[in-house]
């Protein structure tokens, strides 16, 4: 069955490290998101991507990167983690069209950053 | 994640009853409508779906009503059953001037046997 999975699950790191959590979706999906999770918000949009070699910022890209080499993975690095980015991070697919389909989440990353 | 939804507004229901749960958007220009069901520690899963030329869609056990003209969102969930215990939020996508999908910070329910 085609699935999203995230790793790690869980990631404790400390301040000012470079962190990378993967993304892999087997929908075949070209569309491919990244969001967090925070208290009393919504899921708020980090990047996004269209397809290979595409990638937009969202509404809170700022301390975030993301590549896109291929259809299947979109990894997420913090090139310096700050304690604000302490979070639940939820990767998510969806597809044929850009942007209005049903997105796929997968399970999420907590990280923590001390 | 465990810690989602500590402080949200919070429905309690009775087995077997129907249950209710709103949302106001927020975009005149959303176009497509999604209600997602989080359980703890997993990430969010499509309930159903409805696009803004229709103004009610059923699902199994589920219905969602679109009311553009005060932008208000409802999911009806029958015969609410224990599994049904979860974060529901629902999200409005609009594709008017680049992608853009906004998430509502959910309504805990809670089912009592």
């Amino acid at each position: 069955d085609a699935e999203i999975t995230q790793s790690p699950r869980h990631k404790i790191t400390e301040t000012g490290r470079q962190v990378t959590l993967a993304c892999h979706q087997t929908w075949n999906h070209n569309n491919m998101f990244w969001y967090r999770q925070d208290l009393g918000h919504g899921l708020r949009l980090i990047h996004y991507s269209y397809g290979v070699q595409d990638t937009n910022k969202g509404e809170v890209s700022d301390g975030y990167s993301v590549s896109r080499s291929n259809t299947e993975d979109l990894p997420l690095t913090l090139e310096s983690a700050a304690s604000s980015q302490t979070s639940v991070y939820f990767c998510a697919s969806s597809g044929p069209g850009q942007g209005i389909d049903t997105q796929y989440f997968g399970p999420g990353t907590r990280l923590t950053v001390l | 994640g465990e810690n989602v939804g500590l402080h949200l507004p919070t429905l309690s229901v009775q087995e077997g009853d129907n249950s209710i749960i709103n949302c106001a958007y927020s975009n005149s220009a959303s176009d497509y409508f999604i209600w997602y069901k989080q359980e703890s520690g997993k990430g969010p899963q499509f309930i159903i779906d409805i696009r803004s030329n229709m103004d009610k869609r059923q699902g199994q056990r589920v219905t969602v009503l679109l009311n553009k003209t005060v932008k208000h969102l409802s999911l009806q969930i029958a015969a609410t059953q224990p599994g049904d215990s979860a974060v529901y939020f629902c999200a409005e996508s609009s594709n008017t001037g680049g992608f853009k999908t906004i998430f509502g910070a959910g309504t805990r329910l809670f089912v009592k046997a």
